[in-house]
């Protein structure tokens, strides 16, 4: 079942702005990742950030996961047009049965303007 | 990097008739693969699993005897649609994992989508 919701759903912004993104789960987790789809395309994986980490980084991104309130974050810095595109975070949950399985939210469509 | 690719990208089949995807991993061998769903302007929902050589396990709600799936060897998996009706069209996206070793979680790769469409 669907555990993560992300706000807000939809995000646009101008070249140059940063953008954020949030992600909320509600149950234990072995590690939360970040993907990025393009209209009708498949998902390129942006960042994985595991349960025992506060903050990560990747060039222009930034992830914060807060595990006591079951949130993250994605901050996409210095925003380009070519970042346009949906943005899922997925949770790989605790436990022997969910491992490997991902469940993803519900994903934030950004639009950067030139 | 790792590849994963399907085939095919996109298809259009009358009602009644089945439909098989394949998903290759390219350069690398998938011990599991996940098949996933997504209808539009909405999130990905897990299908199945797929080890190879063993059964898939599907999640709750899907059925088996209507979405088959075979992972007959390392690098493929194939997903086919039984006597598929409209409801069935939707993007259809697999991804797959490297083997672990103890303790070492691995990125899953998806492949770039199957759209169905079913009249």
């Amino acid at each position: 079942s669907q555990q993560g919701e992300e706000d807000p759903q939809a995000l646009s912004i101008q070249e140059g702005e940063n953008a954020t993104m949030n992600c909320s789960y509600k149950t234990s987790i072995n590690n939360l990742q970040w993907y990025r789809q393009n209209s009708g395309r498949g998902l390129v994986h942006l960042i994985l950030i595991r349960s025992n980490e506060r903050e990560k980084h990747s060039g222009r991104l930034r992830v914060t996961l807060d595990t006591s309130k079951k949130s993250s974050s994605l901050l996409i810095t210095a925003s380009r047009a070519a970042d346009t595109a949906s943005y899922f975070c997925a949770t790989e949950g605790a436990g022997g049965t969910s491992y490997g399985k991902l469940t993803f939210g519900q994903g934030t469509i950004l639009t950067v303007h030139p | 990097g790792a590849v994963v690719s399907q085939h095919p990208s996109r298809v259009i089949c009358k009602s009644g008739t089945s439909v098989k995807i394949e998903c290759r991993s390219l350069d690398f061998q998938a011990t599991t693969m996940f098949w996933y769903r997504q209808f539009p302007k909405q999130s990905l929902m897990l299908m199945a699993t797929s080890n190879e050589g063993s059964k898939a396990t599907y999640e709750q709600g899907v059925e088996k005897d209507k979405f088959l799936i075979n992972h007959a060897s390392l690098t493929l998996s194939t997903l086919t649609v039984t006597s598929a009706h409209p409801e069935d069209s939707s993007f259809y996206i697999c991804s797959a994992t490297r083997p672990v070793r103890v303790g070492v979680r691995e990125t899953q790769y998806f492949g770039p989508g199957t759209r169905l469409l079913v009249l």
